[in-house]
């Protein structure tokens, strides 16, 4: 079965770093891109940006380039995405889901359950 | 950018009723979009790729259709479990980024 577990709820204060995981099973981690998304209470999805694994080639919205680092470590099936220093605007739920490997197949499945990323002083 | 939106916001419906939801693109996305259903405390769940090609274990009661700038997804006879939010989210080619729509909420009349 094709899975995407996510890292656990976190709590921070504004200014502190952060860093959630995304770990693939049942496939082949390294053939598959993993996208990011975002969902601020209440509201609808955003893409963040995405990264193949394989190569670690990444891109970003631009929307959250330079917010945000999204990395991958493909001996561990694993990617992350990562805050330098968190905003209390930042608190969402954020989603991992995998994206099919062809350039003409631009969906997301399956996703992540997510991470809820609570930024309060 | 591409801005997708969807209409209606809400979209109230009785139990095996017809509901058809709209998502329009602000130039053509070709083919190039998808559908997602979420459902409160649960992660997007894909519906529909390609604009009309259902994903793997999704009813046929779900059916998308459309190209270029205008899509539709269709869900044929209403049941409890659909009730829920959904999304449709294109792909652009150049700067390469995906993009969802505000959201449906379809919910029991």
């Amino acid at each position: 079965e094709v899975q995407l577990v996510q890292s656990g709820a976190e709590v921070k204060k504004p200014g502190e770093s952060l860093k959630i995981s995304c770990k693939g099973s049942g496939y082949s981690f390294t053939s598959y891109w993993i996208g990011w998304v975002r969902q601020m209470p209440g509201k609808g999805l955003e893409w963040m940006g995405i990264i193949y694994p394989g190569d670690s080639d990444t891109r970003y919205s631009p929307s959250f380039q330079g917010q945000v680092t999204i990395s991958a470590d493909k001996s561990i099936s694993t990617a992350y995405l990562q805050w330098s220093s968190l905003k209390a605007s930042d608190t969402a739920m954020y989603y991992c889901a995998r994206k099919p490997p062809a350039a003409t197949n631009n969906w997301f499945d399956p996703w992540g359950q997510g991470t809820l990323v609570t930024v309060s002083s | 950018e591409i801005v997708m939106t969807q209409s209606p916001a809400t979209l109230s419906v009785s139990p095996g009723e017809r509901a058809t939801l709209s998502c329009r693109a602000s130039q053509s996305v070709s083919s190039n979009l998808a559908w997602y259903q979420q459902k409160p405390g649960q992660a997007p769940r894909l519906l529909i790729y390609g604009a009309s090609t259902r994903a793997t274990g999704i009813p046929a009661r779900f059916s998308g259709s459309g190209s270029g700038t205008e899509f539709t997804l269709t869900i044929s006879s209403l049941q409890s479990e659909d009730f829920a939010v959904y999304y449709c989210q294109q792909y652009n080619n150049w700067p390469p980024t995906w993009t969802f729509g505000q959201g449906t909420k379809v919910e029991i009349k």
